[in-house]
């Protein structure tokens, strides 16, 4: 029973460039959130999705994060240019309905050098 | 004020000891409590709801006071795998998951 897939696992990229995240959420699900995880901040939503359509994106931090999600089965995070303060694990969870229960994925650890 | 508040510790214990911490949230209006467990270097994952009557799953037992809101939980006969660190998670309206920063647990052989 596959959990939620993220990739890539570990990102490593020099400052400027454009890194682009994928989540694929767990079949059936219809809520989908990207977090970011830093040792200062801890957990923060950055934007939640309900069937496709972002709802809150509100977590965004700047206009340089963009998020799609094309169908219900792919989700991805694009940051671009990006810069060494985005350095973070980047998660993906998702949900059956917006206040089940969040399944996360395994993460994506980025370094912006 | 930070939405969910928790003693970072890191809380050292032997095997067989209980240990117990708490977490504060600051919305009155929160309905959904929560405790996730984290490994190092691993994603969040649900470790018990927490009810209003207060609830047990199996050496683990955890407790809302909304009258001085916070939660609490507590690990009987801790196990070395038992080490993580334990997030607690309010979540004040529908969706949108309040992380605290998290309790380091470290039980020692």
């Amino acid at each position: 029973d596959a959990g939620v897939i993220q990739s890539p696992r570990h990102e490593v990229t020099e400052m400027g460039q454009e890194v682009t995240l994928r989540c694929k959420p767990i079949s059936g699900h219809n809520s989908l959130f990207w977090y970011r995880q830093t040792m200062m901040r801890g957990l923060e939503l950055l934007i939640y999705f309900n069937n496709n359509v972002p709802i809150d994106d509100s977590g965004m931090p700047e206009d340089r994060f963009s998020a799609k999600m094309p169908n219900a089965s792919f989700s991805t995070l694009k940051i671009q240019p990006s810069e060494p303060r985005d350095s973070a694990v980047y998660f993906c969870a998702s949900s059956l309905g917006q206040g089940g229960r969040q399944f996360f994925g395994p993460g994506t650890r980025l370094t912006v050098l | 004020r930070k939405e969910v508040e928790q003693d970072p510790g890191p809380f050292n214990v032997p095997e067989g000891a209980t240990v117990a911490f708490n977490c504060t949230y600051s919305n009155s209006a929160s309905q959904s409590f929560f405790w996730y467990r984290q490994d190092c270097r691993k994603e969040p994952k649900l470790l018990m709801s927490v009810y209003s009557s207060g609830n047990e799953d199996g050496r683990f037992t955890a407790q809302l006071n909304r009258a001085s809101q916070y939660i609490s939980l507590l690990i009987r006969d801790s196990k070395l795998s038992d080490s993580a660190t334990y997030l607690c998670v309010v979540i004040p309206n529908d969706y949108k998951l309040s992380f605290g920063a998290g309790t380091t647990v470290t039980v020692r052989a």
